[in-house]
């Protein structure tokens, strides 16, 4: 089946510091690439669409210049979190979908600490 | 707008038995998809199944079942001889044309040994 990797699985950093986290899709070439967040109990939210080769589209709210997104091949997305604060601690899920597909799929997630 | 909503925040089931959970959306369009993914405490979100909004006939897969009720916008998951591992966070999932998923606010699945 289609599997996702992300890394790191968990980050814990400074604050003011830039954190950045892979998603990759490795045994298929992702059109798409998602970025969600998810805090305790609740729903993914999701940030942003990345496509291959194009700029992201962010969600509304989402500050596009604190979370860059970079999606530079079909199998490669990376978030970087930019001068992280203590409110940006959360769990942040990366998801695919390949060529032909209508399903995503998720990676394992990433929980970012910032101190 | 599209929404989906799971009015069920918790649910308990007693292993061996069936539990369903529920889903409604809104939508305007004819086109779309639904899913049912698994969050299990590990925080890995499983595809458990997905329906065609085009095909009629209710989506299966082993002890995962839907009813698919497209006129009353209606989504529901049943799950039979529950066992302990399906105890989870359950959400209900729609995607349109945009590729981009709806996500309902969560089912918490309790099994009872």
């Amino acid at each position: 089946g289609a599997v996702v990797s992300q890394h790191p699985s968990r980050v814990i950093c400074k604050s003011g510091t830039s954190v950045k986290i892979e998603c990759r899709s490795l045994d298929f070439q992702a059109t798409t690439m998602f970025w969600y967040r998810q805090f305790p109990k609740q729903s993914l939210m999701l940030m942003a669409t990345s496509n291959e080769g194009s700029k992201a589209t962010y969600e509304q709210g989402v500050e596009k210049d604190k979370f860059l997104i970079n999606h530079a091949s079909l199998t490669l997305s990376t978030l970087t979190v930019t001068s992280a604060h203590p409110e940006d601690s959360s769990f942040y899920i990366c998801s695919a979908r390949d060529l032909q597909g209508e399903t995503q799929y998720f990676g394992p997630g990433t929980r970012l600490l910032v101190l | 707008a599209q929404t989906v909503t799971q009015s069920q925040p918790e649910m308990s089931v007693q292993e061996a038995e069936t539990v369903t959970l529920s889903c409604t959306y809104d939508t305007s369009e004819s086109d779309y998809y639904l899913f049912w993914y698994k969050q299990p405490p590990s925080r890995q979100m499983i595809l458990v199944i997905r329906q065609e909004a085009y095909k009629q006939q209710n989506a299966t897969e082993n002890r995962f079942s839907v009813n698919f009720q497209k006129a009353a916008k209606s989504f529901s998951l049943k799950i039979s001889d529950s066992q302990l591992g399906d105890a989870a966070m359950y959400f209900c999932a729609y995607r349109a044309g945009t590729y981009k998923y709806i996500f309902g606010t969560g089912t918490r699945l309790k099994v009872l040994a």
